[in-house]
C-alpha cells in the first residue's frame, strides 16, 4: 500500500499566519491528491482535488501544489474557522490511503 | 440539496456481525461510486470499501476483506455495509461519501464530494 506521510502531525499559529502542511506519498502517484478539512465531531470536508484544484465554494486562501511524491497544502493567511485537522488522502492506487494528519491549533 | 445519513450502528460484542446503511438524496445516486471511510476515536481517517456505479466492482481495504462486503442498492438510494466478524480495532465512526469520478487531459481522478454525518460502530463485550 502506498504510504502517506504528513508533517507536521500539529502546529500552533495565529489568526493571520501562513501555514503550510506537506504530504509524501511512498511511490510516485502522479498529482491523484485530495485535501480534506475535519473539525471536532464533524464529517471531513472538501478543499482540494488533483493536488492543485481548489473545490467550488472553498476560500482562495488554501491553496495545493505538488506532484509525484511531495504534495503541500498552504493557507495564506488563516482565520479563525481554519483551526482544524486537515488530511491528505491518495487516490491513485488501491487501497487509498489517508495521511496521518495535522492539528491546526491556535497560538 | 445532496444529502448522506448514515445508520445502524451500535454497540456490539468481537465476533459479531452489523449492517450500515447510508441514504442518499438530491443527486442521481445510480451515477456515482460510493465509498466507506472510517475513524477510530481520537484518530485518523482510514478509507474502508468502495462501490462502482453499477456495482460490478468493489474494492476493499486489506484489514477488512473477507469480512466486510459493500453492496447498493439504487432503487432505493442506499448504500450499505455488511460487517462481520467484528474486532475491537473496527470500533470507529463510519462515513459514507460521494466518490465522484471524472477525467481532465487523459488523467482520471476520485473525489469524495459529499459526506455523511457518521454513525458510531463499538466492538466490545
Amino acid at each position: 500500500a502506498i504510504q502517506m506521510t504528513q508533517s507536521p502531525s500539529s502546529l500552533s499559529a495565529s489568526v493571520g499566519d501562513r501555514v503550510t502542511i506537506t504530504c509524501r506519498a511512498s511511490q510516485g502517484i502522479r498529482n491523484n491528491l485530495t485535501w480534506y478539512q475535519q473539525k471536532p465531531g464533524k464529517a471531513p470536508k472538501l478543499l482540494i482535488y488533483a493536488a492543485s484544484s481548489l473545490q467550488s465554494g472553498v476560500p482562495s486562501r488554501f491553496s495545493g501544489s505538488g506532484s509525484g511524491t511531495d504534495f503541500t497544502l498552504t493557507i495564506s493567511s488563516l482565520q479563525p474557522e481554519d483551526f482544524a485537522t486537515y488530511y491528505c488522502l491518495q487516490e491513485y492506487d488501491y487501497p487509498l490511503t489517508f495521511g496521518g494528519g495535522t492539528k491546526v491549533e491556535i497560538k | 440539496e445532496v444529502q448522506l445519513v448514515e445508520s445502524g450502528g451500535g454497540l456490539v460484542q468481537p465476533g459479531g456481525s452489523l449492517r450500515l446503511s447510508c441514504a442518499a438524496s438530491g443527486f442521481t445516486f445510480g451515477r456515482y461510486w460510493m465509498s466507506w471511510v472510517r475513524q477510530a476515536p481520537g484518530k485518523g481517517l482510514e478509507w474502508v470499501a468502495n462501490i462502482k456505479e453499477d456495482g460490478s466492482e468493489e474494492h476493499y481495504v486489506d484489514s477488512v476483506k473477507g469480512r466486510f462486503t459493500i453492496s447498493r442498492d439504487d432503487a432505493k438510494k442506499s448504500l450499505f455495509l455488511q460487517m462481520k466478524s467484528l474486532r475491537a480495532e473496527d470500533t470507529a465512526v463510519y462515513y459514507c461519501a460521494r466518490d465522484l469520478r471524472y477525467c481532465s487531459g487523459g488523467d482520471c481522478y476520485s473525489v469524495f464530494d459529499y459526506w455523511g454525518q457518521g454513525t458510531l460502530v463499538t466492538v466490545s463485550s
